[in-house]
């Protein structure tokens, strides 16, 4: 089945400062998504994407299909980012398997 | 905004006994998942259902594991005979044709 890896796996910056974390999987996808799971356990959507880049505020995620890999980019970071992010490809509308994470903490 | 609902948000059982978990998801999804996460670790994909019936299950999901959607809108994972390995928080997930939207999941205990 499909391989996922993210790195890094664990990550310590000051707030404010910019980040990169990479998801490399095995297979091709027809989607992807990128989750944060915060301090009480939630899992939070952040994006849905199989190509291409988009933005939310502070946040960005990029696809590249076709070399197997998703970057999320996080600037100006703030506490309330730290926490656990994942990136999910679809290696099928069945069966959607996370990579193992990076532990983001966020220092004031 | 709709969302994914599980209950129990946390449940305590002796091994050996019988757990139901349950979820209801989105109105009008079609896909249905189960996910665990042991404390600290990965989220690990246990089974989807579409249809009426399981699309893919992983190598976890054993005869100890059931899954039903009794009716039309819930969707439940039965554990058989707990055992203490199986002490984790356990996720629903409901999709349509985009999306994977997740439920605040169900912690599960075995003594």
């Amino acid at each position: 089945g499909i391989q996922v890896e993210q790195s890094p796996p664990d990550l310590i910056l000051q707030e404010g400062a910019n980040s990169t974390l990479r998801c490399n999987f095995s297979d091709s996808v027809n989607n992807l998504q990128w989750f944060h799971q915060n301090p009480w356990g939630q899992l939070i959507n952040l994006f849905y994407i199989p190509s291409g880049t988009k933005q939310n505020g502070r946040l960005s995620a990029t696809t590249v299909a076709t070399e197997r890999y998703s970057l999320l980019y996080i600037s100006s970071s703030q506490t309330t980012d730290s926490g656990v992010y994942f990136c999910a490809p679809y290696s099928s509308a069945s069966k959607i398997i996370f990579g193992s994470g990076t532990r983001l903490s966020i220092r004031p | 905004e709709p969302e994914v609902t599980q209950t129990p948000s946390h449940q305590v059982t002796q091994m050996g006994q019988e757990v139901i978990l349950r979820c209801v998801p989105i109105s009008n999804h079609l896909y249905f998942y189960w996910y665990r996460q042991i404390l600290g670790q990965k989220v690990e994909f246990l089974v989807s259902f579409y249809n009426n019936e399981i699309s893919e299950k992983s190598e976890i999901f054993d005869d100890q594991f059931s899954v039903e959607r009794p009716d039309g809108s819930n969707f439940t994972l039965k554990i058989r005979s707990t055992k203490l390995e199986d002490s984790a928080m356990y996720f629903c997930a409901s999709r349509g044709s985009g999306e994977l939207f997740f439920g605040e999941g169900s912690r599960l205990t075995v003594l």
